[in-house]
């Protein structure tokens, strides 16, 4: 089945840089790659998504990229800020499979002011 | 848009007794919706595929006749902890499945999730 490994577990940054989150999966059916972020004590919310159709997906200071060969998409963003402090977490699925998710493990972004 | 509401948001109950938690979609309909349970600092995992009008589908390991789930409308899906024990003190979340022109999408949206603790 699907494996997801994400990296880093953690990351620190300044206000204002970037942050780059990247995760792997295994299954080379999977076709589409969802980005969650999750507060303390809350639900995931939904960030952004790709489709193995595209290799690139932006919206404002969030991207995310996909190499279907290497198997890999990652997680930008950018001029961070202390509101972007949380667990991200991606996310991988077959889709017209049930719609399954498969997450990685998570990544607790600290943003410092 | 797309909201997913959970009900209730926090619960504390004594060992053996069961407890329902309601999941909904408040403005779209979703014929699938997945059961998470997430502890301190891991991943979600998913429990359950529940589908409206159907049985729903276990993952392995999960046991169905612990964790009941219902699905009886586009809107609402159910999960009882039945015979509840400690070590089911868990945070139990919900996703919908957006249905699109009577098609799934590939979209979920989680509810906000529900605290569970079993003295």
């Amino acid at each position: 089945g699907e494996n997801v490994e994400q990296h880093p577990s953690t990351l620190s940054v300044q206000e204002g840089d970037s942050a780059v989150i990247k995760c792997t999966y295994s299954d080379s059916a999977s076709n589409y790659f969802p980005w969650y972020k999750q507060e303390l004590g809350k639900g995931p919310q939904l960030i952004i998504d790709i489709r193995s159709n595209v290799g690139e997906k932006k919206d404002q200071r969030i991207a995310v990229t996909l190499n279907k060969t290497a198997k890999h998409f990652s997680l930008h963003i950018t001029e961070t800020q202390p509101e972007d402090s949380a667990v991200y977490f991606c996310a991988a699925a077959i889709y017209n499979q049930g719609g399954k998710l498969i997450f990685g493990q998570g990544t607790e972004l600290s943003v410092k002011p | 848009g797309a909201v997913v509401s959970q009900h209730p948001s926090r619960v504390i109950c004594k060992s053996g007794t069961s407890v329902k938690i309601e999941c909904r979609s408040l403005d779209f309909q979703a014929t699938t919706m997945f059961w998470y349970r997430q502890f301190p600092k891991q991943s979600l995992m998913l429990m359950a595929t529940s589908n409206e009008g159907s049985k729903a589908t276990y993952e392995q390991g999960v046991e169905k006749d612990k964790f009941l789930i219902n699905h009886a409308s586009l809107t609402l899906s159910t999960l009882t902890v039945t015979s509840a024990h400690p070590e089911d003190s868990s945070f139990y979340i919900c996703s919908a499945c957006l249905l699109l022109a009577g098609r799934n999408t590939d979209t979920q949206y989680f509810g906000p999730g529900t605290r569970l603790t079993v003295l």
